[in-house]
Order: structure tokens, then C-alpha cells, then sequence
């Protein structure tokens, strides 16, 4: 069926570094997002993305935090500067369309630790 | 926002035994999805259903929009089927998905 595949499945770094997680969308997918688990918590949204634009955002989306899907290549979450509390499971899911028979597709995820 | 309460919070079976996992959510659903994560943390889609009852090998799920509930039963688990299952719910805005807790189902041999 179709994937979402996310690169690298591990980043560690270093407290105040630029991190960029990166996401290969389904390919005929036009919606995009990012959730963000932390070990042993639930699953939160962080914030979708349709047509160059973010569209919904929650709070946990910090200023620190960008996304960006230049055309044709991968959906980024970028976090700069990284703080202890981003250590964190990164999901990325695309979908087609938004509504009921829309489903979305999950990727694997990126673990981020931050050191 | 949109509560998901996901019961039990945590089951453990024989192998070859029923499951019957349960969600529940406070206000309107436009899309309902069942997600695996396995004991590593990775996502898998298993089920899409807003409404109605879907089956897909050994999973079935019953989902009733005006109770605000869903079930999800696996029939004859496996060991394999070990891990935690996710109920999200998508409100009427920009599909923005609200995962439960969970239930963290374990199958012994």
C-alpha cells in the first residue's frame, strides 16, 4: 500500500544544533503533518500543511519550529535551536483530501534525542 | 478540543484468544482511524472507519457516529499482534487528528 517514509529513523543531537527531519509523502498526497510523541505520552498534533501554507498549528509547535515542502522534494520539520524537551518521536502523515473517506498515512517515525 | 478515551487501558490474552478493544469520543467524528504501534514506536494504519462495521483479516471494527463509539476486535490473536492500538478521531476542522491513550495488548504464547 502506499508509505509515507521517514529519514533518518534515529537523530541524536546536541541541545542548541539545527535539526531537520525530513518526510516522503505519499506521492499523490497534497496534505501534510506532523505529530510529535514523547516516550510513554500520547500522540499530539503539531501542525498541517496544504498548498505552501500552514494551515493549523497547536501550541506545541514552538516558534523554533518551521516546516517546508519545496517542490517535488521532502516535507521538513526543522527545529532550530533544538531544547531538551524536543527529544521526542516525530510522526509525519500525508493524506489526498480532507474528509471522511480521507485517510491518512503515517510514517514510521524519527526518533530525536536531544543531549 | 476533541477527547478520545480508549478502554481498556491495557489487556493481556492467551494466544488464540478474542480481543475487543473500545473508543469513545465526545463530540462529532468525520473520520475515525484505528492505528497499530508496535513495541519499537512505529505507526501502522490498520482500519478507516467512520461509520458502520469494516472487516480486514482477523480485525473488525464497529463504529456507532451517534454513540460516539467504535470497537475494534481481533479475532484469534497472535503473539505478533503485541503492541499498543490507537483510536483517532478527526473533528470538522483541517483534519486534525486526536489520538487516545491507547490500550497496550499483550499476547502470550
Amino acid at each position: 500500500g502506499p508509505k509515507v517514509l521517514q529519514i533518518p529513523s534515529h537523530q541524536i543531537i546536541d541541545m542548541g544544533q539545527m535539526v531537520t527531519l525530513n518526510c516522503d509523502p505519499v506521492s499523490n498526497h497534497l496534505y501534510f503533518y506532523w505529530y510529535k510523541q514523547i516516550l510513554g505520552q500520547q500522540m499530539e498534533f503539531l501542525v498541517n500543511f496544504y498548498n505552501g501554507k500552514v494551515m493549523e498549528k497547536s501550541k506545541l509547535f514552538k516558534d523554533q519550529f518551521s516546516v517546508e515542502r519545496p517542490d517535488g522534494s521532502y516535507f521538513t520539520l526543522k527545529i532550530q535551536p533544538t531544547a531538551l524537551e524536543d527529544s521526542a518521536v516525530y510522526f509525519c502523515a500525508s493524506s489526498s483530501g480532507q474528509g471522511s473517506n480521507e485517510r491518512l498515512f503515517f510514517g514510521h517515525g524519527t526518533k530525536l534525542s536531544v543531549l | 478540543g476533541q477527547q478520545v478515551q480508549q478502554s481498556p487501558a491495557s489487556l493481556v490474552l492467551q494466544e488464540g484468544e478474542n480481543a475487543e478493544l473500545q473508543c469513545n469520543f465526545s463530540s462529532t467524528a468525520t473520520q475515525l482511524q484505528w492505528f497499530y504501534q508496535s513495541p519499537g514506536g512505529s505507526l501502522v494504519s490498520l482500519l478507516s472507519n467512520p461509520s458502520g462495521t469494516k472487516h480486514t483479516g482477523r480485525l473488525t471494527s464497529t463504529t456507532v457516529t451517534k454513540e460516539r463509539r467504535s470497537s475494534l476486535h481481533i479475532s484469534s490473536s497472535q503473539t505478533t499482534d503485541s503492541g499498543t492500538y490507537l483510536c483517532a478521531i478527526e473533528g470538522n476542522s483541517n483534519n486534525r487528528i486526536f489520538f487516545g491513550d491507547g490500550t497496550q495488548l499483550v499476547v502470550k504464547p
